[in-house]
């Protein structure tokens, strides 16, 4: 199946500091990619959805100025959480489809914890 | 508002055994479900899907059972094996047709030697 790659798999950060994760597709191109957040213990909830060339769109609840998403090309959605705190401290996994079509495909997350 | 829901946080089955889990929804406008399968510090991994138009879908092992009405489905897996403990998570599309994707609680499989 199509390969998606998340980096890094883990990084831990200072409070009051920015930390940007990478979403990259590897042998196809997408067009929208989605960024979810797993709490322990609980569900994947979707963040934002991200779109090729135009602003993202997020869900309800989510603040669009502390998880700034640009996907810049058609490989590429990087996830910026801004002005970490501990609460911001979670798995961050992107997907991604061909052309927002058929099966969403995973990258293999990203361990955030903030000190 | 939790609209897909499993309410078994964790299973534990012997090899060899059939493993059922199960998951319920409450939006009737859902006609797509997915199963993701889910190991520690990993994203998830696509397992079996099913069409509203279906009732069965059966890809080796693994076995989605949808039953409209009662706006539930389930997961058979038989035989079981060590390899399947996971967590694993039903799933539906927010909008039709896309990749938006509602997530259940998930429910932790272990399979017992």
């Amino acid at each position: 199946g199509a390969v998606v790659s998340q980096h890094p798999s883990r990084v831990i950060c200072k409070s009051g500091t920015s930390v940007k994760i990478e979403c990259r597709s590897l042998d196809f191109q997408a067009t929208t990619m989605f960024w979810y957040r797993q709490f322990p213990k609980k569900s994947l909830m979707l963040m934002a959805t991200s779109n090729e060339g135009s602003k993202a769109t997020y869900e309800q609840g989510v603040e669009k100025d502390k998880f700034l998403i640009n996907h810049a090309s058609l490989t590429l959605s990087t996830l910026t959480v801004t002005s970490a705190h501990p609460e911001d401290s979670s798995f961050y996994i992107c997907s991604a489809s061909f052309q927002g079509q058929g099966e969403a495909f995973f990258g293999q997350g990203t361990r955030l914890t903030v000190v | 508002d939790q609209q897909v829901k499993q309410n078994s946080p964790s299973l534990s089955v012997q090899e060899g055994r059939i493993s059922i889990l199960n998951c319920d929804y409450t939006n009737s406008m859902f006609d797509y479900f997915l199963w993701y399968k889910k190991y520690p510090a990993e994203g998830p991994t696509f397992l079996i899907s099913i069409s509203s138009i279906k009732d069965k879908n059966e890809d080796g092992r693994f076995t989605v059972f949808l039953n409209k009405s009662a706006k539930h489905l389930s997961l058979h897996i038989v035989p079981s094996q060590p390899g399947d403990s996971a967590v694993y998570f039903c799933a539906a599309p927010l909008v039709q047709g896309a990749q938006k994707l509602v997530f259940g609680q998930g429910t932790r499989l272990t399979i017992n030697p």
